[in-house]
């Protein structure tokens, strides 16, 4: 079945950076668009980015251009989030999730956990 | 790409309907029939329910439905259960190659 298994996050000193991944499996993984969402501590869901199945097209939030950056390498069926100047608002949950059509985020990571912390 | 707006809460008693509102704009939910819903209890990952406004993704019960006029989409919940209570989140494409949330709508079953 499908499977999301997100990991890279951890503690973090502001200004820092971290690699979030994703690891798919169970689908054929260059077919489908994957958005990353975020969702900071008892707020609700924010969109971060998405990139499309043969990852040349991506796009991310406004307010988090120039310092998110989504990729994938599908020879390993996996997905990144390179977040730089890490801010203390960057906090949150961070989840992975296909697309399997438009605006459709069928199946769900569990999340992994960036806290942004001096 | 502001978020989209929905009511904060929204209450019901078992075995009646809550309506949900997700208002956006015309250059989002207004411009496409994209609009996805979502169900997140506590803990855990979302939940795909609804999708293209009024479909609903197999194994979710016919008790939620979907609707859409102008820049406001809604999901409805009938026959209220227990289980039902959730966080619910709308999202809607809002260009050639982005998307938005709203803020989210916490349904409690008194």
């Amino acid at each position: 079945q499908v499977q999301l298994v997100e990991s890279g996050g951890g503690v973090v000193q502001p200004g820092g950076s971290l690699r979030l991944s994703c690891a798919a499996s169970g689908f054929t993984f260059s077919t489908y668009g994957i958005h990353w969402v975020r969702q900071a501590p008892g707020k609700g869901l924010q969109w971060v980015a998405a990139i499309s199945g043969d990852g040349h097209i991506t796009n991310h939030a406004d307010s988090l251009k120039g310092r998110f950056t989504i990729s994938r390498d599908n020879s390993k069926s996996t997905l990144y989030l390179q977040i730089n100047s890490l801010r203390l608002e960057d906090t949150a949950v961070y989840y992975c999730s296909i697309d399997g059509g438009v605006s459709q985020l069928t199946s769900w990571g569990q999340g992994t956990l960036v806290a942004v912390s001096s | 790409q502001s978020a989209l707006t929905q009511p904060r809460s929204v209450s019901g008693s078992p075995g009646q309907s809550v309506a949900i509102s997700c208002t956006g704009t015309s250059s989002d939910v207004g411009a496409y029939n994209y609009v996805s819903w979502y169900q997140q209890h506590p803990g855990k990952a979302p939940k795909f329910i609804i999708y293209d406004v009024t479909k609903r993704p197999s194994g979710v019960p016919d008790r939620f439905s979907g609707s859409k006029s102008g820049n406001t989409a809604s999901l409805t919940i009938s026959g209220l259960q227990a289980e039902d209570e959730a966080d619910y989140y709308c999202f809607s494409k809002s260009g050639a190659f982005s998307w938005v949330f709203g803020g989210g709508t916490k349904l409690t079953v008194l």
